[in-house]
């Protein structure tokens, strides 16, 4: 176990709905970076958020946004949901510094219907 | 743009034999590199690292080689078990003011008993 959490464990929305998950990072670690994983891909990465700012996005739109908190939790929002959305959503916290090893939680599945 | 590639989609072993998974990436400026072990329902777990200015790194059980000449990655696992059945990822983490994981497709490993 990393230590890294993610709720909900899984979630089922309608197209068109808003969306939150959430994360918590391993102990000491003050940067959090979110993926997409879509089946039988490897994970995308969606943006990063370090010291409560996103320092880094991927290739999404922006209705995919996230928040980081004074704790280094963080939280996923993706708003008019789509269908192609469906997916799970990985977050992994890493400590300071280019190269240091993120750490994954167990993910959130999102289905979109 | 960059990319992380692997060879094989599948690979079958024996169990107690052991196991290669290649990898190819594009981007040359790379200089950290990572697996990551995937188990159904779970987040990427980090197996092993090795930075550019390194060929070979030794784990327990593992040993990542690094060939920067023709951008090449492989993992090898000894004596190979039925727990390390899993999808298995490359990825690049590159210093690009932020840290962003960039992963390949996966090699799915099936461990024969």
């Amino acid at each position: 176990e990393t230590g890294v959490t993610q709720s909900p464990t899984h979630l089922i929305k309608t197209r068109g709905q808003q969306v939150t998950l959430r994360c918590s990072s391993q102990s000491g670690h003050n940067t959090v970076s979110w993926y997409q994983q879509a089946l039988g891909q490897g994970p995308q990465f969606i943006f990063q958020y370090y010291r409560e700012e996103e320092n880094g996005r991927g290739n999404f739109p922006p209705r995919f946004s996230g928040l980081q908190f004074p704790n280094y939790s963080s939280e996923l929002n993706v708003n008019a949901l789509e269908l192609d959305d469906s997916a799970l959503y990985l977050c992994a916290s890493s400590a300071p510094g280019a190269g240091d090893t993120q750490y994954f939680g167990p993910g959130t599945r999102l289905t979109v219907l | 743009g960059e990319s992380v590639g692997l060879h094989l989609p599948t690979l079958s072993v024996q169990e107690g034999d052991n196991s290669i998974i290649n990898c190819a990436y594009s981007n040359s400026a790379s200089d950290y590199f990572i697996w990551y072990k995937q188990e159904s329902g779970k987040g990427p777990q980090f197996i092993i690292d090795i930075r550019s200015n390194m060929d070979k790194r030794q784990g327990q059980r593992v040993t990542v080689l690094l060939n920067k000449t023709v951008k090449h990655l492989s993992l090898q696992i000894a004596a190979t078990q039925p727990g390390d059945s899993a999808v298995y990822f490359c990825a690049e983490n590159s210093d690009g003011g932020y840290q962003k994981v960039t992963f390949g497709i996966g090699t799915k490993l099936q461990v024969i008993p």
